[in-house]
């Protein structure tokens, strides 16, 4: 079982609508979890941090719930420059090592 | 540009050949990491470095491949006698240690490796 799972899509989203991705970790000593995105042949960016009381950033809102091991998410009022892939990611304290999803291909059509 | 940068960006070798990646970290950043990603996946752990010292490595590194950051500035990633298998995007992060601000890991734009 890998150590963090996401469903790989893609999913293909017209423009303005909400989009919701998952993710699932099998660590329960993870302490830091991310959502990164990576535009195609790029490097990964930090998109956000998420927290237990979950944390929102514009259009953005991750979630975390720690009993289930599950993060979460929800981009609203999607635009084009959102098409990316989303990497959930989990690191231990003091985030010296990420553990990487496979990442979910999203593509916003006009 | 005062972000991560690596060199080559790409690099085609015959199978069998000798490889060596070089990384410039973030100018204050004292930990430096390796990962890498293969078509289709995330970034896989390699190694990391906090100043110079080699803290940890993953088992995918195995003894053809070996990572230097001899003055805790640059890095250098070396993976001997190449296989196919080894063809990959050999991605470099860095970030400041816990403590001592944000530890966010910045990722530099990789070197695509392909083994022929």
């Amino acid at each position: 079982r890998k150590e963090v799972e996401q469903d790989p899509g893609p999913f293909n989203v017209p423009e303005g609508a909400t989009v919701a991705f998952n993710c699932t970790y099998s660590n329960s000593a993870s302490q830091s979890f991310f959502w990164y995105r990576q535009d195609c042949r790029k490097e990964p960016k930090l998109l956000m941090s998420v927290y237990s009381s979950g944390n929102e950033d514009g259009r953005f809102t991750a979630q975390l719930n720690r009993a289930s091991q599950y993060i979460s998410l929800l981009i609203r009022d999607s635009k084009l420059s959102d098409s990316a892939t989303y990497l959930c990611v989990v690191g231990r304290f003091g985030n010296e090592k990420l553990t990487f999803g496979t990442g979910t291909r999203l593509t916003i059509i006009p | 540009d005062t972000g991560v940068s690596q060199n080559p960006r790409h690099k085609i070798t015959k199978r069998g050949q000798n490889v060596t990646f070089r990384c410039d970290p973030i100018s204050e950043h004292n930990r430096l990491y390796w990962y890498r990603q293969t078509l289709g996946q995330g970034p896989e752990f390699l190694t990391y470095f906090q100043n110079e010292a080699q803290l940890e490595k993953s088992r995918l590194l195995s003894d053809r491949f070996s990572a230097e950051r001899p003055k805790g500035s640059f890095s250098t990633l070396e993976i001997q006698r190449t296989e196919q298998g080894d063809s990959a995007m050999y991605l470099c992060a860095s970030s400041l240690a816990p403590g001592q601000g944000s530890d966010e890991q910045y990722f530099g734009p990789g070197t695509r490796l392909t083994v022929t």
